[in-house]
């Protein structure tokens, strides 16, 4: 079945250090996979997303995020933190559903805190 | 991106009860939507699938007499919660397919919170 872990629950990280958020899949074939931000009380808001070709893709607000594998991970990464990244994150695969087209599976979710 | 709305992002209502949230595609035609439920601290958790002129399929463990799902156009799709109770608190988000639904690419709106007193 597929699945998606995200090992970090709660992360505080000091503003303008990098940043590492880690994501684990289970998937049985090429997946489609996604970072999401969530702001308090806001729906959800897309980073970056990964289809095929390159593994390190590029996304919005700084923040990218790198196709393992070999190891069923899709890390996602920012080298300097802002105060306002402060948010959920969610990671996502995209799984082929059997009427044809896909839903989302998410991970539980990541919660980032930002110290001045 | 393409916009998908949400109405209304807050309601509170008394137990016992219907509530109907909409959920529209604003520039796109959405034959597949959506709906999760988010508990507090929680992820995402599908509810049920609607497909356009179809019954909505649901997700195991989610009651589909009490969660009413009608799409019934390419840009509407409604949640309704029946007799609601406190139980049902909780934020409800739609999120639609884009142009390029094989891809597995989701627009989400911008949630609804419940609270049933």
């Amino acid at each position: 079945a597929q699945s998606v872990t995200q090992p970090d629950i709660h992360i505080t990280v000091s503003e303008g250090a990098s940043l590492e958020l880690r994501c684990n899949y289970s998937y049985g074939a090429t997946p489609y996979l996604f970072w999401y931000v969530q702001s308090p009380g806001q729906g959800l808001q897309l980073l970056l997303k990964y289809f095929s070709g390159d593994t390190l893709v590029q996304g919005i607000k700084g923040f990218e995020a790198e196709f393992k594998r070999s190891q069923s991970s899709f890390n996602l990464r920012k080298p300097s933190v802002h105060w306002s990244d402060a948010a959920e994150y969610f990671c996502a695969v995209g799984a082929r559903f059997s009427g044809g087209y896909n839903k989302l599976i998410f991970g539980a979710g990541t919660r980032l805190a930002v110290h001045p | 991106g393409a916009v998908v709305s949400q109405h209304p992002s807050r309601v509170i209502c008394k137990s016992g009860t219907s509530v109907k949230i909409e959920c529209r595609s604003l520039d796109f035609q959405a034959t597949t939507m959506f709906w999760y439920r988010q508990f507090p601290k929680k992820s995402l958790m599908l509810m049920a699938t609607s497909n356009e002129g179809s019954k909505a399929t649901y997700e195991q463990g989610v009651e589909k007499d009490k969660f009413l799902i009608n799409h019934a156009s390419l840009t509407l799709s409604t949640l309704t919660v029946t007799s609601a109770h406190p139980e049902d608190s909780s934020f409800y988000i739609c999120s639609a397919s884009g142009t390029d639904a094989n891809t597995g690419e989701l627009f989400f709106g911008e949630g609804s919170r419940l609270t049933v007193l």
